[in-house]
Protein backbone atom coordinates (compact mmCIF):
# COMPACT_ATOMS: atom_id res chain seq x y z
CA UNK A 1 0.00 0.00 0.00
CA UNK A 2 1.49 3.35 -0.79
CA UNK A 3 1.91 5.45 2.58
CA UNK A 4 3.99 8.37 3.40
CA UNK A 5 6.82 8.01 6.37
CA UNK A 6 8.84 10.63 8.44
CA UNK A 7 12.07 9.98 10.02
CA UNK A 8 13.15 10.08 13.04
CA UNK A 9 9.59 10.21 14.67
CA UNK A 10 11.63 11.98 17.80
CA UNK A 11 14.79 13.96 17.68
CA UNK A 12 16.35 15.79 20.45
CA UNK A 13 18.99 18.14 19.66
CA UNK A 14 20.43 21.35 20.87
CA UNK A 15 20.89 25.11 20.06
CA UNK A 16 22.27 25.77 16.77
CA UNK A 17 22.81 22.90 15.29
CA UNK A 18 21.43 22.19 12.07
CA UNK A 19 18.80 19.19 11.80
CA UNK A 20 17.11 17.58 8.98
CA UNK A 21 13.41 15.97 9.12
CA UNK A 22 12.84 12.80 6.26
CA UNK A 23 9.80 12.91 4.49
CA UNK A 24 9.17 10.03 1.89
CA UNK A 25 5.92 9.40 -0.06
CA UNK A 26 5.18 6.28 -2.32
CA UNK A 27 1.82 7.78 -3.15
CA UNK A 28 3.70 8.70 -6.35
CA UNK A 29 2.14 12.46 -5.90
CA UNK A 30 3.51 15.77 -7.04
CA UNK A 31 2.47 17.83 -4.02
CA UNK A 32 4.22 17.75 -0.96
CA UNK A 33 3.73 19.78 2.33
CA UNK A 34 5.75 20.52 6.15
CA UNK A 35 3.49 21.77 8.90
CA UNK A 36 4.33 22.08 12.43
CA UNK A 37 2.02 21.89 15.19
CA UNK A 38 1.90 23.71 18.37
CA UNK A 39 -0.77 24.04 21.33
CA UNK A 40 -2.95 26.93 20.91
CA UNK A 41 -2.10 27.25 16.90
CA UNK A 42 -3.40 24.25 15.19
CA UNK A 43 -1.25 23.30 12.00
CA UNK A 44 0.59 25.50 10.15
CA UNK A 45 2.24 25.58 6.69
CA UNK A 46 5.85 25.96 6.49
CA UNK A 47 7.49 24.86 2.99
CA UNK A 48 5.46 23.20 -0.29
CA UNK A 49 6.26 21.71 -3.16
CA UNK A 50 4.37 20.90 -6.30
CA UNK A 51 7.09 19.11 -7.58
CA UNK A 52 11.03 18.14 -8.69
CA UNK A 53 13.06 21.57 -8.27
CA UNK A 54 10.02 23.13 -6.98
CA UNK A 55 10.07 25.16 -3.49
CA UNK A 56 7.44 27.85 -2.07
CA UNK A 57 7.74 29.40 1.30
CA UNK A 58 4.37 28.90 3.47
CA UNK A 59 3.19 30.96 6.51
CA UNK A 60 6.07 29.99 9.35
CA UNK A 61 9.27 29.68 6.80
CA UNK A 62 11.91 31.53 8.80
CA UNK A 63 14.74 29.46 10.18
CA UNK A 64 13.72 26.83 7.64
CA UNK A 65 14.24 25.20 4.18
CA UNK A 66 13.17 22.17 1.74
CA UNK A 67 14.46 20.91 -1.31
CA UNK A 68 12.46 18.43 -3.54
CA UNK A 69 16.05 16.39 -6.09
CA UNK A 70 12.90 13.75 -6.50
CA UNK A 71 9.45 13.14 -6.47
CA UNK A 72 9.28 10.58 -3.50
CA UNK A 73 11.43 12.76 -0.95
CA UNK A 74 10.99 16.66 0.84
CA UNK A 75 13.44 16.60 3.78
CA UNK A 76 12.70 20.06 5.62
CA UNK A 77 16.18 21.51 7.41
CA UNK A 78 16.50 23.42 10.34
CA UNK A 79 19.41 25.87 9.54
CA UNK A 80 20.67 26.64 13.32
CA UNK A 81 17.92 24.88 15.78
CA UNK A 82 16.19 27.62 18.24
CA UNK A 83 13.86 26.59 21.27
CA UNK A 84 10.77 27.92 19.61
CA UNK A 85 11.27 25.63 17.06
CA UNK A 86 10.51 22.88 19.43
CA UNK A 87 7.19 21.23 18.05
CA UNK A 88 5.49 18.28 16.14
CA UNK A 89 6.16 18.48 12.28
CA UNK A 90 3.98 16.64 9.97
CA UNK A 91 4.45 16.15 6.26
CA UNK A 92 1.51 15.50 3.77
CA UNK A 93 1.57 14.62 0.11
CA UNK A 94 -1.51 15.53 -2.64
CA UNK A 95 -2.03 14.74 -6.12
CA UNK A 96 -3.49 17.70 -7.36
CA UNK A 97 -2.77 21.62 -7.05
CA UNK A 98 -6.30 22.66 -7.61
CA UNK A 99 -9.00 23.21 -5.41
CA UNK A 100 -10.70 19.71 -5.18
CA UNK A 101 -7.15 18.37 -3.45
CA UNK A 102 -6.89 16.25 -0.67
CA UNK A 103 -3.92 15.75 2.12
CA UNK A 104 -2.50 12.98 2.98
CA UNK A 105 -0.41 13.13 6.83
CA UNK A 106 2.59 11.25 7.72
CA UNK A 107 3.03 10.22 11.19
CA UNK A 108 4.71 13.62 12.73
CA UNK A 109 8.27 13.64 14.00
CA UNK A 110 8.33 15.15 17.71
CA UNK A 111 11.23 17.41 17.62
CA UNK A 112 12.70 19.13 21.25
CA UNK A 113 15.56 21.73 20.90
CA UNK A 114 17.25 22.26 24.19
CA UNK B 1 -5.76 35.04 5.08
CA UNK B 2 -8.66 33.53 5.87
CA UNK B 3 -9.86 32.93 9.48
CA UNK B 4 -11.15 29.39 10.69
CA UNK B 5 -12.71 28.79 13.82
CA UNK B 6 -13.52 25.83 16.00
CA UNK B 7 -16.13 25.48 18.50
CA UNK B 8 -15.88 24.19 21.41
CA UNK B 9 -12.29 24.14 22.04
CA UNK B 10 -13.18 21.27 24.53
CA UNK B 11 -15.66 18.46 24.88
CA UNK B 12 -16.29 16.06 27.70
CA UNK B 13 -18.72 13.14 26.79
CA UNK B 14 -20.41 10.19 28.30
CA UNK B 15 -19.93 7.34 26.40
CA UNK B 16 -23.09 6.72 24.00
CA UNK B 17 -24.04 10.62 23.65
CA UNK B 18 -23.88 12.45 20.35
CA UNK B 19 -22.22 15.33 19.79
CA UNK B 20 -21.95 18.46 17.51
CA UNK B 21 -18.56 20.42 16.75
CA UNK B 22 -18.64 23.33 14.45
CA UNK B 23 -16.13 25.35 11.63
CA UNK B 24 -17.17 28.71 11.06
CA UNK B 25 -14.15 30.08 8.04
CA UNK B 26 -14.12 34.05 7.01
CA UNK B 27 -14.04 33.84 3.35
CA UNK B 28 -15.48 31.84 0.66
CA UNK B 29 -13.83 28.29 0.04
CA UNK B 30 -13.00 25.67 -2.42
CA UNK B 31 -13.24 23.19 -0.26
CA UNK B 32 -12.87 21.89 3.47
CA UNK B 33 -11.75 19.02 5.27
CA UNK B 34 -12.14 17.19 8.76
CA UNK B 35 -9.44 15.36 10.62
CA UNK B 36 -9.04 13.43 13.41
CA UNK B 37 -6.20 13.29 15.26
CA UNK B 38 -5.89 10.80 17.57
CA UNK B 39 -4.37 10.28 20.82
CA UNK B 40 -0.82 9.08 19.12
CA UNK B 41 -0.97 11.84 16.90
CA UNK B 42 -2.03 10.48 13.78
CA UNK B 43 -4.04 12.65 11.59
CA UNK B 44 -6.60 10.93 9.68
CA UNK B 45 -9.13 12.14 6.67
CA UNK B 46 -12.77 11.91 7.72
CA UNK B 47 -14.26 13.89 4.78
CA UNK B 48 -13.36 15.99 2.12
CA UNK B 49 -16.51 17.94 1.95
CA UNK B 50 -16.57 21.68 0.16
CA UNK B 51 -20.48 21.59 0.40
CA UNK B 52 -23.37 19.22 1.00
CA UNK B 53 -23.72 16.12 3.23
CA UNK B 54 -21.50 13.11 3.51
CA UNK B 55 -22.06 10.07 5.99
CA UNK B 56 -19.49 7.63 6.92
CA UNK B 57 -20.65 5.32 9.80
CA UNK B 58 -21.73 7.04 13.12
CA UNK B 59 -19.60 10.41 11.60
CA UNK B 60 -21.63 12.85 9.38
CA UNK B 61 -20.72 16.08 8.26
CA UNK B 62 -22.19 19.25 6.56
CA UNK B 63 -21.00 22.20 4.96
CA UNK B 64 -23.02 25.33 4.17
CA UNK B 65 -20.60 27.20 2.07
CA UNK B 66 -22.72 30.35 1.45
CA UNK B 67 -23.24 30.78 5.19
CA UNK B 68 -19.45 29.96 5.66
CA UNK B 69 -19.94 26.79 8.30
CA UNK B 70 -19.70 23.31 8.56
CA UNK B 71 -20.75 21.22 11.08
CA UNK B 72 -19.18 17.51 12.25
CA UNK B 73 -21.85 14.78 13.47
CA UNK B 74 -20.52 12.14 16.18
CA UNK B 75 -23.26 9.99 17.25
CA UNK B 76 -23.29 7.39 19.96
CA UNK B 77 -19.85 8.28 20.59
CA UNK B 78 -17.23 5.56 21.61
CA UNK B 79 -13.55 6.13 23.72
CA UNK B 80 -11.91 5.56 20.14
CA UNK B 81 -13.31 8.94 19.07
CA UNK B 82 -11.32 10.52 21.54
CA UNK B 83 -8.54 13.13 20.29
CA UNK B 84 -8.86 16.61 18.26
CA UNK B 85 -10.85 16.70 15.57
CA UNK B 86 -9.48 19.86 12.70
CA UNK B 87 -11.45 21.72 10.17
CA UNK B 88 -8.77 22.99 7.85
CA UNK B 89 -10.15 24.99 4.64
CA UNK B 90 -8.69 25.24 1.03
CA UNK B 91 -8.39 29.02 -0.57
CA UNK B 92 -6.75 29.86 -3.59
CA UNK B 93 -3.50 31.66 -2.30
CA UNK B 94 -2.47 33.59 -5.97
CA UNK B 95 -0.55 32.36 -8.56
CA UNK B 96 -1.99 29.24 -9.34
CA UNK B 97 -2.01 28.01 -5.79
CA UNK B 98 -4.20 27.23 -2.87
CA UNK B 99 -3.10 26.37 0.86
CA UNK B 100 -5.05 24.39 3.17
CA UNK B 101 -5.18 26.66 6.38
CA UNK B 102 -6.52 24.78 9.54
CA UNK B 103 -8.40 25.76 13.02
CA UNK B 104 -6.84 24.88 16.01
CA UNK B 105 -8.85 22.07 17.00
CA UNK B 106 -12.04 20.60 19.01
CA UNK B 107 -10.59 18.40 21.37
CA UNK B 108 -12.96 15.59 22.35
CA UNK B 109 -12.53 13.25 25.21
CA UNK B 110 -15.29 10.42 25.73
CA UNK B 111 -15.55 8.74 28.85
CA UNK B 112 -16.39 4.91 29.78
Amino acid sequence: DAEITQSPRHKITETGRQVTLACHQTWNHNNMFWYRQDLGHGLRLIHYSYGVQDTNKGEVSDGYSVSRSNTEDLPLTLESAASSQTSVYFCASSESKGAADTQYFGPGTRLTVL
Amino acid sequence: GIQVEQSPPDLILQEGANSTLRCNFSDSVNNLQWFHQNPWGQLINLFYIPSGTKQNGRLSATTVATERYSLLYISSSQTTDSGVYFCAVRSYSGAGSYQLTFGKGTKLSVIP
